[in-house]
């Protein structure tokens, strides 16, 4: 059961360079999120996705871009990264919406340093 | 005010001690109520669910008290292996119909450290 994968692990790259980090489920959940962790801050939603080519922004969407085409993908992509987009990014997925005990699982993360 | 606010410790104690972590919320229509743990440099991972009349899990229990907006986490006969950062998650309904989900709000966490 593989559950959530993320590649790469971790990426160094350079300011203004284009990024993209992959997210793979195996669930078939319907609802896939991308976070951003930071000392300070927390987790902080950047973009989530209900289905399907339906996506929508989250707390701090500025600087990325997301697309959903299949249900099991959800890559996140810096346009133009910058440092203050050095974090630990976390995917994460969960069945519904969000009712009753249904919560959402996370994958293992990627390290990214913007230099 | 913060939404989801925990005492972020650090908390060291010993083997076989006894420790309880409180977290405070302030959207009193929240709806769920979690416990995540996340080790160093690894994701979070769902701990517990917290049940209204409060809930046991071996070693574990979570309490709700939504008229203080409060939940806490005990841990009994603590072992080397729970020291991790325990993160507090309280879930909102969705807001209006169609793809909107139940946003989870993440505590900032609660470091523990168990040495022997």
């Amino acid at each position: 059961d593989a559950g959530i994968t993320q590649s790469p692990r971790y990426k160094i790259t350079e300011t203004g360079r284009q990024v993209t980090l992959m997210c793979h489920q195996t669930w078939s959940h319907s609802y896939m999120f991308w976070y951003r962790q930071d000392l300070g801050h927390g987790l902080r939603l950047i973009y989530y996705s209900a289905a399907a080519d339906i996506t929508d922004k989250g707390e701090v969407p500025d600087g990325y871009v997301v697309s959903r085409s299949k249900t099991e993908n959800f890559p996140l992509t810096l346009e133009s990264a910058t440092r203050s987009q050095t974090s630990v990014y976390f995917c994460a997925s969960s069945l519904t919406s969000g009712g009753g005990r249904d919560t959402q699982y996370f994958g293992p993360g990627t390290r990214l340093t913007v230099l | 005010r913060k939404e989801v606010e925990q005492d972020p410790g650090p908390f060291n104690v010993p083997e076989g001690a006894t420790v309880a972590f409180n977290c405070t919320y302030s959207n009193s229509a929240s709806q769920s109520f979690f416990w995540y743990r996340q080790d160093c440099r690894k994701e979070p991972k769902l701990l517990m669910s917290v049940y209204s009349s409060g809930n046991e899990d071996g070693r574990f229990t979570a309490q709700l008290n939504r008229a203080s907006q409060y939940i806490s986490l005990l841990i009994r006969d603590s072992k080397l292996s729970d020291s991790a950062t325990y993160l507090c998650v309280v879930r909102r309904p969705p807001l209006g119909g169609g793809t909107s989900y139940g946003k989870l709000t993440f505590g900032q966490g609660t470091i523990l450290t168990v040495h022997p």
